[in-house]
C-alpha cells in the first residue's frame, strides 16, 4: 500500500519561503507529484519528480530523494494567493495516484 | 480548451438512495480516475477507467461502480448511500494510464442525510 506523511499546517508572511516536507512508503514507486487546492476547488498539478534532484518551476521548486523516500515542495516569495492546501502524491507502477492528507499554508500580510 | 467538467456541482441524497455523478475529461485525454475527498483529507483513489474498462481500483466497496463511454466521458455510481459517503467526488483525466500530471475537475459535493 501507500502511506504519505506531510505537516498539517504551515503559516508564513508574504515574501517568505516555505518548505513542505513529504515522506512516503510505497510499493512500486514511480514518482512524486505536488498539487495545490484552494478551498472547494479543483486540485491543480504543480510539479512531478521521477528522478532524484530539484525541479524548478517559477516560484515553486520540488525535490526528491528516492533513497530517503523523501521529497519537499519549496514555495518562494510567498503571495497571499498561495494560501491553499498542498498535497504530495505518489504514483505507483500500477498507475494509482495516492495522496497525503495535505498541508494547509496560510500566508499573512 | 475545456478542462475537466463534472456535474452536478452539489447534490443532496437520502441514506439508501443511489446517485450518479458525471465527468467529461479534458480534450485530448482518454483516461479518467475518480477520487473521494472527505473534509480536511487528501483525495482517495476509487478507480480508473481506460479504454472503457476499469483498470485499477482502490479500497472501496462494490457499491461504488463506474462506466466509461466511447467519447471518454465517465460516470460514477454509488448505491445504497451511507452517511459516510458524504464527500467531494473528484474526477481527474490524463492521456494514457501512465500520465502523472492529472487534470482535476472542481468536483461534486455529495451530502447524504
Amino acid at each position: 500500500g501507500q502511506s504519505l506523511e506531510q505537516p498539517s499546517e504551515v503559516t508564513a508572511v508574504e515574501g517568505a519561503i516555505v518548505q513542505i516536507n513529504c515522506t512516503y512508503q510505497t510499493s512500486g514507486f514511480y514518482g512524486l507529484s505536488w498539487y495545490q487546492q484552494h478551498d472547494g476547488g479543483a486540485p491543480t498539478f504543480l510539479s512531478y519528480n521521477a528522478l532524484d534532484g530539484l525541479e524548478e518551476t517559477g516560484r515553486f521548486s520540488s525535490f526528491l530523494s528516492r533513497s530517503d523516500s523523501y521529497g519537499y515542495l519549496l514555495l518562494q516569495e510567498l503571495q497571499m494567493k498561495d494560501s491553499a492546501s498542498y498535497f504530495c502524491a505518489t504514483r505507483s507502477n500500477d498507475y494509482k495516484l495516492s495522496f497525503g492528507a495535505g498541508t494547509t499554508v496560510t500566508v499573512r500580510a | 480548451d475545456a478542462g475537466v467538467t463534472q456535474s452536478p456541482t452539489h447534490l443532496i441524497k437520502t441514506r439508501g438512495q443511489q446517485v450518479t455523478l458525471r465527468c467529461s475529461p479534458k480534450s485530448g485525454h482518454d483516461t479518467v480516475s475518480w477520487y473521494q475527498q472527505a473534509l480536511g483529507q487528501g483525495p482517495q483513489f476509487i478507480f480508473q477507467y481506460y479504454e472503457e474498462e476499469e483498470r485499477q481500483r482502490g479500497n472501496f466497496p462494490d457499491r461504488f461502480s463506474g462506466h466509461q463511454f466511447p467519447n471518454y466521458s465517465s460516470e460514477l455510481n454509488v448505491n445504497a448511500l451511507l452517511l459516510g459517503d458524504s464527500a467531494l467526488y473528484l474526477c481527474a483525466s490524463s492521456f494514457g494510464q501512465g500520465g502523472y500530471g492529472y487534470t482535476f475537475g472542481s468536483g461534486t459535493r455529495l451530502t447524504v442525510v
